[in-house]
């Protein structure tokens, strides 16, 4: 089946720790995502890669770090920079340029640090 | 910068009440989206509105654009328990705009 595998679903870490969420699509999708959801709020957009080799910041882009070496694949890294980590991230990717399209949602990785 | 508000937060309904949300823009939108992630899932797909005025229906779902394509709105007719999750809308306000989107709707049905 096509879609977008997220991992790991549930994450712990310490304050202080590096800590990196995969991502990985077989849609042969172009461009994909990373949105931060805190409790009762909107998504909101760390960053965005349109072809690989390349990415954008988001609107929340401070304290983490992307790369798009491969297609398929777009992992995001939570800085110890990152002031307030614990949160719901999701991954997602849509078929042409960013923005223009459906996306398609990955089930979400959930980073708790202690 | 662009700044999209969904109102109301939250709305607990009778299953077989009507519900709406509604979705505004500060600026002008070149397409509006709309989602739906049920509790403790990820955000899904539901419809794509383009032209201004557009009305689109799915089942029981009617999704309108605004004339001046700086608002819209999800009408669930009859709802069921089914329709529980969090509803949010999503817009771009031009070519080079990112999508941005809405602080959600939160709908509760029972019985």
């Amino acid at each position: 089946d096509g879609g977008i595998t997220q991992s790991p679903k549930y994450l712990f870490r310490k304050e202080g720790q590096n800590v990196t969420l995969s991502c990985e699509q077989n849609l042969n999708h172009d461009a994909m995502y990373w949105y931060r959801q805190d409790p009762g709020q909107g998504l909101r957009l760390i960053y965005y890669s349109q072809i690989v080799n390349d990415f954008q910041k988001g609107d929340i882009a401070e304290g983490y770090s992307v790369s798009r070496e491969k297609k398929e694949s777009f992992p995001l890294t939570v800085t110890s920079a990152q002031k307030n980590p614990t949160a719901f991230y999701l991954c997602a990717s849509s078929i042409n340029r960013a923005h223009s399209g459906e996306l398609f949602f990955g089930e979400g990785s959930r980073l708790t640090v202690l | 910068g662009q700044q999209v508000m969904q109102i109301p937060q939250y709305q607990h309904v009778q299953e077989g009440e009507d519900f709406t949300t509604y979705c505004n823009s500060s600026t002008t939108l070149s397409n509006i989206q709309w989602y739906k992630q049920r509790p403790g899932g990820h955000p899904v797909f539901l419809i794509q509105l383009v032209k201004s005025g557009e009305v689109k229906k799915q089942k029981r779902l009617t999704f309108q654009f605004g004339e001046a394509k700086k608002n819209s709105s999800l009408h669930i007719t009859a709802t069921q328990t089914t329709d529980v999750g969090t509803y949010f809308c999503a817009g771009v306000a031009g070519t080079a705009s990112k999508l941005t989107f809405g602080t959600g709707t939160r709908l509760q049905v029972t019985l």
